[in-house]
Parts: C-alpha cells; structure tokens; sequence
C-alpha cells in the first residue's frame, strides 16, 4: 500500500531563507518512485523533481535540492534563497502501479 | 510529455443534476486517472480508466456516483452523478508515461460548483 505523509500543513518564511518541506512516505515495494509536485495560486500542477528507490545520491537542481533517506523512510525538499514566486502548494506522492498517490499537501507563503 | 485538454473548465450546476467532464490526450497513453481535489486539500484518486475495461474505483468511490467511459487511448469522460454540494470541487484528468517512473500530467481542472 502506498501512503505519504506530509506532516507540515503551512510553512511562513522571508525571502531568501531557505525551506525543507517534509515528506514520509510508506510502501511495501521494493522498487518505487518519489516525486515533488507544486501548485501555486493559479491551481496547475507543476512536476518539480523524481526520485528512484534505487537510486543512491541526492540531487540538486538549481534552488532545489533533495534528500532521501530510506533509513527514516523521508524524502525530503529543500528550496534555497526562497522567492515570493515559490509560494505555493507543495505536494509529495508516490507512484507506484502507476497510478500516484499524492501527500496532504504543505502550503509554503514566502514574504518579501 | 503529455498535453490534456479537459472541458468545461469550470461550471455551476444545481443540486440533483449530472455533470460529463471530458479528457481529451495528445498521445495515445494506456491508463487515465480522475482526481478530485476539494477546497483547501490533496489531490484524491478517483478512478483508473483502462481503454476496453470498466474503471477501477479508489475505495470511497463508486461507478453510479462517478461513471467513467474510456472509449479510445486518448480520451476519456468523467461524470458526476445526482450532485450535491459536497460535490463541489476541482476534477482532474491525468496520465502518466509508459514507464512507471515517469511524472504524471495534469489537465488544468475542471472546477464544479454546485448550488
């Protein structure tokens, strides 16, 4: 079964702070695959970044940066020097059998 | 990539009646899936829709509340039946590649209010 917890409902920062946003997930696969999805104000979702249960290193993309670790079961995703643009919706999800299950959802509000 | 088109994109509707939203993929793909997202939460899954197969309903949801049709690889319609106003919220279309580890795409929503 697959479930994913984002445990941090809102999230308040200034600009240029950087920002985890959490995110747990559970599954009983052994292959599996994590996303981070973002949903700002004008509602379409945005694919932000991927992760593959068999892959070993943590990535950065620019801004954003990502740790999994599945000791703890986290994925989690961190934007560095926030802009107001980030403000948004962020969703965790697991896909697995292809369809996508998504976490609860974690708003991030970015002030100037 | 995928581009989905839905319509409407948003209505209003009464209380009692039926609403058809449409899924319409530039791409043939194997598996769409219906979403509902209410005010102020998480994208819920809906349904499966398999071309040549009645749907997959999430637990919670049911073919006479929410029948699906998926007559071709490359679209597919959502209706919501009998509505109430706890049906008011943002249904989406979405695909996903052929492969399991590639991201899903979204149409851009249908929002449903009903009065």
């Amino acid at each position: 079964a697959q479930k994913v917890t984002q445990a941090q409902t809102e999230i308040s920062v200034v600009e240029k702070e950087d920002v985890t946003l959490d995110c747990v997930y559970e599954t009983r696969d052994t292959t599996y695959y994590l996303f981070w999805y973002k949903q700002p104000p004008s509602g379409e979702l945005v694919f932000l970044i991927r992760r593959n249960s068999f892959d070993e290193q943590n990535e950065i993309s620019g801004r954003y940066s990502w740790n999994f670790q599945k000791s703890t079961s986290s994925f989690n995703f961190t934007i560095t020097a926030s802009q107001v643009v980030d403000s948004a919706v962020y969703f965790c999800a697991d896909t697995g059998g292809f369809k996508t299950i998504f976490g609860a959802g974690t708003r991030l509000f970015v002030k100037a | 990539s995928a581009v989905i088109s839905q319509k409407p994109s948003r209505d209003i509707c009464q209380r009692g009646t039926s609403l058809t939203i449409q899924c319409q993929v530039d791409s043939q793909v194997t598996m769409m899936f219906w979403y509902r997202q209410q005010p102020g939460q998480s994208l819920t899954l809906i349904a499966t829709a398999n071309q040549g197969s009645e749907a997959t309903y999430e637990s919670g949801f049911v073919i006479d509340k929410f029948p699906i049709s998926r007559p071709n690889l490359t679209f597919s319609t959502l209706t919501v039946s009998n509505m109430s106003p706890e049906d008011s919220s943002i249904y989406l279309c979405s695909v996903v590649g052929d492969r399991a580890n590639t991201e899903a795409f979204f149409g851009q929503g249908t929002r449903l209010t009903v009065v």
